[in-house]
């Protein structure tokens, strides 16, 4: 299985802050990775698939980067409504997996 | 407006049986794959299954397979999950959720882009 890990596990950022979070595959995964946010008690919501491609609807400020095994995430101005719970998932091979999520709360 | 809506989660002993069911609406359902994706209280992610979208061929991680089975009527806009053989540690949150791809990419990835509110399955004596 390819594995995921995702750093760091919480952060915290002001209002307007640029915040980066870093997703490493254990093999090269070849752009088939997305993000998603998770707001608490709601399910999550796909921001960025094909490593770079922003979903219909996202605001621009998230933005995604990277190839082979390594890939992040950026927030370019930390809002309030960002806060939530950050996920990377791998879609190359079966059994897709996740990340084990990033915590974003404001300072 | 694409909308998953998951029914049939609950509290149910080890050992026995329960299923799950997603009804799909805003979009044309035989045309997509699906799958069911889970969330441990306080956990991340975990995805369960996926079924193509003629129904024809399915997919399973090691921790559930032999054990749940993904189906799909594709006449009534609607995602199973039968779950057997439940243990504690299938307690968690079940999503439904739409696949998508990279159509015409190489090599071809998967991504979850909707995903219904979730049921929740509370497997304890």
């Amino acid at each position: 299985d390819i594995q995921m890990t995702q750093s760091p596990a919480s952060l915290s950022a002001s209002l307007g802050e640029t915040v980066t979070i870093q997703c490493r595959a254990s093999e090269d995964i070849y752009s088939g990775l997305a993000w998603y946010q998770q707001k608490p008690g709601k399910s999550p919501q796909l921001l960025i698939y094909g490593a770079s491609s922003l979903q219909d609807g996202v605001p621009s400020r998230f933005s995604g980067s990277g190839s082979g095994t390594q890939y992040s995430l950026k927030i370019s101005s930390m809002q309030t409504e960002d806060e939530g719970v950050y996920f990377c998932q791998q879609g190359l091979k079966y059994p897709w997996t996740f990340g084990g999520g990033t915590k974003l709360e404001l300072k | 407006e694409v909308q998953l809506v998951e029914t049939g989660g609950g509290l149910v002993q080890p050992g026995r049986s329960l299923k799950l069911s997603c009804v799909a609406s805003g979009f044309t359902f035989n045309n997509y794959w699906m799958s069911w994706t889970r969330q441990a209280p306080g956990k991340g992610l975990e995805w369960v299954a996926s079924i193509t979208n003629s129904g024809g061929s399915t997919y399973y991680p090691d921790s559930v397979k032999g054990r749940f089975t993904i189906s799909r009527d594709n006449a009534q806009n609607t995602l199973y999950l039968q779950m057997n053989s439940l243990r504690s540690e299938d307690t968690a949150t079940y999503y439904c959720t739409r696949e998508s791809r990279n159509y015409g990419g190489y090599p071809l990835y998967w991504y979850f882009d909707f995903w219904g509110p979730g049921t929740m399955v509370t497997v304890s004596s």
